[in-house]
């Protein structure tokens, strides 16, 4: 059972401050990695896709990929009220199949 | 509109019937999946469409549920003889299939309850 493993949270930051999450992946011959944030009762939103070892910056967003380690990072600078949500890591098996974590829930308290 | 677009958006239905939900894809992309998500429960992968083919049904849960697509767009999910641990939301989403790894983009979902 190919398996993506995330803490449950709630990860509580301040705004303003860097929230880093975690999530770590059992197929070791997985090449494709996504983050999605998902609002209470909506959609899972893609907020980055990261493929290569090594960080990938857009804007307030970073995602880190070590392959060696099988572990996906998302850090959030600069946390807002409005980044309160679970964040879900997914990767790719098979050709397109993802298999999600169960997601890490984000509180940024004002 | 430009996004994934499902229906219906909510479903309530009695055990024992049968239901359609369906998913209209992005235009353009050719590739279209479709996830569960139960209370507390990660999304779990149903069935992926390439074209009007399903190269991958590995996670569909038992032969109650079916899929199909036609003309390379609209997908239909099917449950037949509904249970009540079928209650979850339905989520499809859709991309584009130049290469593995495409960003796959998801709908509102269908939010089904069995009573």
């Amino acid at each position: 059972q190919k398996e993506v493993e995330q803490n449950s949270g709630p990860l509580s930051v301040p705004e303003g401050a860097i929230a880093s999450l975690n999530c770590t992946y059992s197929d070791r011959g997985s090449q494709s990695f996504f983050w999605y944030r998902q609002y209470s009762g909506k959609s899972p939103e893609l907020i980055m896709s990261i493929y290569s070892n090594g960080d990938k910056e857009d804007g307030r967003f970073t995602a880190q990929l070590n392959k060696a380690s099988q572990y996906v990072s998302l850090l959030i600078r600069d946390s807002q009220p409005s980044d309160s949500a679970t964040y879900l890591c997914a990767m790719l098996t098979g050709f397109q199949k993802l298999v999600f974590g169960t997601g890490t829930r984000l509180l940024v308290s004002p | 509109g430009a996004g994934v677009s499902q229906s219906p958006s909510n479903k309530v239905t009695e055990k024992g019937k049968d239901v359609e939900l369906r998913c209209d894809p992005i235009s353009g992309h050719t590739a279209l999946y479709w996830y569960r998500q139960s209370l507390g429960q990660g999304l779990e992968f149903l069935i992926y469409f390439q074209g009007n083919s399903a190269p991958d049904k590995s996670g569909l849960p038992s032969d109650r549920f079916s899929a199909e697509r036609t003309g390379g767009s609209v997908s239909t999910l099917t449950i037949q003889r509904t249970q009540q641990e079928d209650s979850a939301v339905y989520l499809c989403a859709s991309s584009l299939l130049l290469k593995r790894g495409q960003p796959q983009h998801f709908g509102d979902g269908t939010r089904l309850s069995i009573l």
